[in-house]
């Protein structure tokens, strides 16, 4: 069956070091795949996305790896600050309906 | 500023009553999706919409409706609700084409006794 792994427990990390999250996927062929931040009692807001043949994606802090051979992205934050603490979702969407679906997420707590 | 939005934010009911939530969307999008977040499971569509009089199933849809009779509007109703069903809810919208970010709304977090 399809399924998306992100860690569980919550990664905590000091104020101006790089935060590395994980989503892993198995048996997906996913034409793209996003990155969400969802903060307490709020909705999820998008990030970034990457597509199936892009390696590589940037916006500011935030960097985002694919790797569809190891069915793995990483989001780095680098420079991270206590504002980026919040928990982040990767959602993954096949070329069939491309109505993505949601990882559990990760909480990133950043400690000043 | 276009946004989306959820109505009530917070709903206690009954076991066996009828419960409508409202989503509305000021996007103009074509696309409009029902989620249910759990603790340990992440976001699960319920229902989606990519347009009027168009409405699908998601991944779990028992127990659920929705009807989409203008662009701005997919209502969910729990036709019965059960304590299963206590949860938070989230709606989203999104354009067109394929690769089309998700806005979501604000929530509503749902308590049925």
């Amino acid at each position: 069956s399809q399924k998306i792994e992100q860690n569980s427990e919550a990664l905590n990390i000091q104020e101006g070091k790089t935060a590395t999250l994980t989503c892993n996927y198995t048996n997906y062929s996913p034409a793209y795949l996003q990155w969400y931040r969802q903060d307490p009692g709020r909705g999820p807001v998008f990030l970034l996305l990457i597509r199936e043949n892009e390696k590589e994606k940037r916006k500011e802090r935030l960097k985002v790896t694919f790797d569809t051979t190891l069915k793995q992205s990483l989001f780095h934050i680098t420079a991270s600050q206590p504002a980026d603490s919040a928990t982040y979702l990767c959602a993954l969407a096949s070329g069939g309906s491309y109505i993505p679906t949601f990882g559990r997420g990760t909480s990133l707590i950043v400690h000043p | 500023d276009a946004e989306i939005t959820q109505s009530p934010r917070h709903k206690i009911t009954e076991t066996g009553r009828q419960v409508t939530l409202a989503c509305h969307q000021t996007w103009n999008h074509n696309n409009m999706f029902w989620y249910r977040q759990d603790l340990g499971h992440g976001l699960r569509l319920i229902h989606y919409s990519y347009g009027v009089q168009d409405t699908n199933k998601g991944e779990v849809s028992d127990g659920y409706s929705v009807s989409r009779s203008n662009t701005e509007d997919l209502p969910l109703t729990l036709e019965s609700a059960a304590s299963s069903q206590t949860s938070v809810y989230f709606c989203a919208s999104s354009s067109n084409g394929r690769e089309e970010t998700q806005y979501f709304g604000p929530g509503t977090r749902l308590l049925v006794l």
